[in-house]
């Protein structure tokens, strides 16, 4: 069954600083990969994805992330935080042919002046 | 533009109440979808509907039903609230399938209380 790790629960960074959030998932062939992120008490907005081609995907908000099949990761990386993102983050893979998508358990990104 | 719309955003039920939560959206979207998040976990599909008149089981269906009589709606049924159902359950739209490079909108969320 597919699955998806998010290794760091809780992450403190000064604003300005650089970030990267990590991803590993577990699934046989080629996933379709999501980033979304949470801000306190709404819905989930997506930031990026990747489903084929190039590794390196843009998003909004200044976020980008990097496919490597070969660790099976798909970090999430910014190079300069803003306090404005302080949110929750997920990582999530769906299953070619299905629609369940599955999350990983999310990491808190706390920005600190 | 509303988008997904779930009403209400609180609730505070009794072991063995039932209720709905309403999910609407205005964007024409055929698949829905439900989760639920307990706390320190990620999202996990409930049910999900890939158009009107046509429902599947997600990854915890047990204690819910759903229906979608129209592209519109969505609502989530729960029949005799269970503590374990105590969490915060979002409603997602999108107009294609995971699989055709259409992502997923989401509502603000409901809260769920089972006292």
């Amino acid at each position: 069954a597919q699955s998806v790790t998010q290794p760091d629960i809780h992450i403190t960074v000064s604003e300005g600083a650089s970030l990267e959030l990590r991803c590993n998932y577990s699934y046989g062939a080629t996933p379709y990969l999501f980033w979304y992120v949470q801000s306190p008490g709404q819905g989930l907005q997506l930031l990026l994805k990747y489903f084929s081609g190039d590794t390196l995907v843009q998003g909004i908000k200044g976020f980008e992330a990097e496919f490597k099949r070969s660790q099976s990761s798909f970090n999430l990386r910014k190079p300069s935080v803003h306090w404005s993102d302080a949110a929750e983050y997920f990582c999530a893979v769906v299953n070619f042919g299905n629609e369940k998508l599955t999350f990983g358990t999310g990491t808190r990104l706390t920005i600190i002046p | 533009n509303a988008g997904v719309t779930q009403t209400p955003k609180f609730r505070i039920l009794k072991i063995g109440q039932s209720m709905t939560l309403q999910c609407t959206q205005d964007m024409n979207h055929n698949y829905m979808y439900w989760y639920r998040q307990d706390p320190g976990m990620g999202l996990k599909l409930i049910y999900y509907s890939v158009g009107a008149g046509i429902t599947d089981k997600g990854e915890v269906p047990n204690g819910y039903n759903v229906s979608r009589s129209t592209t519109e709606d969505f609502p989530l049924r729960l029949e005799l609230a269970a503590p374990s159902q105590t969490s915060v359950y979002f409603c997602a739209s999108s107009y294609g399938s995971q699989n055709s490079n259409q992502p997923q909108h989401f509502g603000d969320g409901t809260r769920l209380s089972i006292l």
